[in-house]
């Protein structure tokens, strides 16, 4: 069965460095979402990609955040200069054709720790 | 804005117990309700779903009514076994607007079944 892939599992950054954390959707998807969460809190929606370009972002997907769909198959997220608060499991998830309100399928997630 | 609110975890069952966990929600309208369910080390996966007022869903002999009235999605199984051992999170999406897909999650409640 088709799934998304998240990699790496557990990323270990130092706090001001750049990470891109990485997400193979599944392929005939084209909806693609990122989400986070903060241990102990709710999962929180950060970001909606569609058509190559964001559709929605939430309040905590600052300029610090972006995202890229750079080849076709891999969707990107990357924090500039991580924070301390940074640290939380990072979810992709995908939609397939038709409508954003189908289906999302999600990956493992990453989790980052910030020290 | 739109919340959910899930019961307070860890919830600890031995197998064949009857489970509950609560869900209610906030949000503007008739959204969508879903409850997704992560086994360890795997993303997060749909359980059920329900799109109006009444409607039930139901998988794997769980099953959750959508309760307009109570603004609730309460999700039940009759007799729980070992392997159901997850973490359950309930999430809305809403109807309508602008909102490309956009999931608004519970914080998630930790079920352990012992043997």
């Amino acid at each position: 069965e088709p799934e998304v892939t998240q990699t790496p599992s557990h990323q270990v950054t130092q706090m001001g460095q750049e990470v891109i954390l990485r997400c193979v959707p599944i392929s005939n998807h084209l909806y693609f979402y990122w989400y986070r969460q903060i241990l102990g809190q709710k999962v929180e929606f950060l970001v909606s990609f569609y058509n190559n370009e964001i559709s929605e972002k939430s309040e905590i997907f600052d300029d610090q955040f972006s995202v890229e769909r750079p080849d076709g198959s891999n969707f990107t997220l990357k924090i500039r200069s991580t924070k301390l608060e940074d640290s939380a499991m990072y979810f992709c998830a995908s939609g397939p054709p038709g409508t954003p309100k189908n289906i999302q399928y999600f990956g493992a997630g990453t989790r980052l720790s910030v020290l | 804005g739109d919340s959910v609110t899930q019961m307070e975890g860890p919830v600890t069952l031995s197998e064949e117990a009857f489970l509950t966990i609560n869900c209610t929600y906030t949000a503007t309208g008739y959204p969508s309700l879903f409850w997704y369910v992560q086994y360890p080390g795997e993303g997060l996966q749909l359980l059920l779903k329900a799109t109006k007022a009444d409607d039930k869903g139901s998988n794997k002999g769980f099953e959750a009514t959508y309760r307009k009235e109570t603004t609730s999605f309460h999700l039940e199984k009759g007799s729980v076994q070992v392997s159901d051992s997850a973490v359950y999170f309930c999430a809305l999406r809403p109807l309508g607007g602008t909102s490309y897909g956009k999931l608004t999650f519970g914080q998630g409640t930790i079920l352990t079944v012992h043997p």
